[in-house]
């Protein structure tokens, strides 16, 4: 156990839908992560987020977006879903920003399973 | 960040030593060697990471080459629960993001 919790596991929804997925990140970590894992792509780096602003961004699609509250959890928003938007979507969270090359272990919450039908 | 390679997949017996290679021959100066893990669909697992010296922690040792070109992950005892993607990633800290290759599959077999 990471200690990072994702709620829901497993989301099934609509095309043309919006659904939001949620992170709590381990005890006293100010940084959250968002991956994306689909069977084409592997696990992809979408958005961090460290102390409530953002870090930075990777391969995140306009639709997708992401914020972290004062309490430190991390919510992302999935909108006008697409078929090919189903993967699975983790969370990791660390207790720096990431900056330098050490001190980065970054610890990965057990996913949120969507499928879009 | 330099770019990894690794095998697609390995085997290993149980209870004997896995051995995984990676190459990064491009690292520069400033760039760590991060291992993960991820067992089937589940969360990546943080395993090590390592600059220059060889370093081991209570999951596995990171050997790494004296001029950093490549690095091998060592789980000195694999057992089934080892049975994972193996994840090398060079990382600097100016991209501020970990990226995810393909990694190898290592099999640990009864």
């Amino acid at each position: 156990d990471s200690g990072v919790t994702q709620t829901p596991k497993h989301l099934i929804t609509a095309t043309g839908q919006r659904v939001t997925l949620r992170c709590s990140p381990r005890s006293g970590d100010l940084s959250v992560y968002w991956y994306q894992q689909s069977l084409d792509q592997g696990l992809q780096f979408l958005i961090q987020y460290y102390n409530g602003e953002e870090r930075a961004k990777g391969n995140i699609l306009e639709r997708f977006s992401a914020q972290q509250f004062p309490d430190l959890h991390s919510e992302l928003n999935l909108s006008s879903l697409e078929l090919g938007d189903s993967a699975l979507y983790f969370c990791a969270s660390s207790p720096r920003a990431g900056a330098g090359g050490s001190y980065n272990e970054q610890f990965f919450g057990p996913g949120t399973r969507l499928t879009v039908l | 960040d330099a770019k990894t390679t690794q095998p697609t997949s390995m085997d290993c017996a149980e209870g004997r030593a896995a051995n995984l290679p990676c190459n990064h021959s491009t690292i520069s100066g400033n760039e760590y060697v991060y291992w993960y893990r991820q067992i089937h669909s589940q969360g990546p697992q943080y395993i090590i990471h390592g600059l220059k010296n060889n370093e081991t922690n209570e999951m596995a040792s990171l050997i790494i080459t004296e001029d950093r070109k490549s690095s091998t992950l060592i789980l000195p005892h694999a057992t089934l629960r080892d049975t994972a993607v193996y994840y090398c990633i060079v990382f600097s800290g100016s991209a501020r993001q970990l990226t995810f290759g393909s990694g190898t599959q290592l099999t640990v077999l009864p």
